[in-house]
């Protein structure tokens, strides 16, 4: 079984540009979480999806982030325009449709950003 | 206070040792509670669930104690394998789904 894809792996763009990544879930995962990992800090939760919908975007810092998920495949997260501190590694994971309270996350490689 | 707390470490500790490593949660609505491991540079993966009841897999115990919010994960006979950054996961229920917090991580470090 293939796991969770991200692409790029690593990215870097000046400050006020745009950025796009994009993550492949597990096939048959309803369940994708887009998280962040700024240097030095926890793993942050950004949103989830289910399916197509988006269930939970309670993390997402700013309205310069958008995550779509179009025919609930894969995933994209565009930062629009890029500031500094967005700079860290973005991480993708899936899971299976959600039984009970337990699930296991698969986490993609992570994106590395870094904004200059 | 961070949702969910651990001692960063690093822990140092010689091949064939016992480790213990702790983490706290704030929020007594917490549902769920898991341990990944996070080799350098590379994603988190799950190590194990826990359960208030206590689980083991192998060399690894986690245990959960819901009234004083703490969550362990116990080492024994560390290898040379086992060094990674471990890190305590909390969900929260939210409107249909599972919101995890993640904390920082604690590095272990074997050595031979």
């Amino acid at each position: 079984e293939a796991g969770v894809t991200q692409f790029p792996s690593h990215s870097v763009i000046e400050k006020g540009q745009t950025v796009t990544l994009r993550c492949d879930p597990i096939s048959g995962h309803d369940n994708l979480y887009w998280y962040r990992r700024v240097m030095g800090k926890e793993i942050k939760f950004l949103l989830h999806f289910v399916k197509e919908s988006k269930q939970d975007e309670s993390g997402m810092p700013n309205n310069r982030f958008l995550a779509e998920r179009t025919g609930g495949t894969y995933s994209t997260l565009k930062v629009q325009p890029a500031e500094l501190e967005d700079s860290g590694v973005y991480f993708c994971a899936s899971s299976r449709r959600l039984a009970g309270s337990f699930y296991e996350q698969f986490f993609g490689p992570g994106t590395r950003l870094t904004v200059l | 206070r961070k949702e969910v707390e651990q001692d960063p470490g690093p822990f140092n500790v010689p091949e064939g040792a016992t480790v213990a490593f702790n983490c706290t949660y704030s929020n007594s609505a917490s549902q769920s509670f898991f341990w990944y491991r996070q080799d350098c540079r590379k994603e988190p993966k799950l190590l194990m669930s826990v359960y208030s009841s206590g689980n083991e897999d192998g060399r690894f115990t986690a245990q959960l104690n819901r009234a004083s919010q703490y969550i362990s994960l116990l080492i024994r006979d560390s290898k040379l394998s086992d060094s990674a950054t471990y890190l305590c996961v909390v969900n929260r229920g939210s409107g249909g789904s599972y919101i995890p917090t993640f904390g920082r991580g604690t590095s272990l470090i074997v050595h031979p």
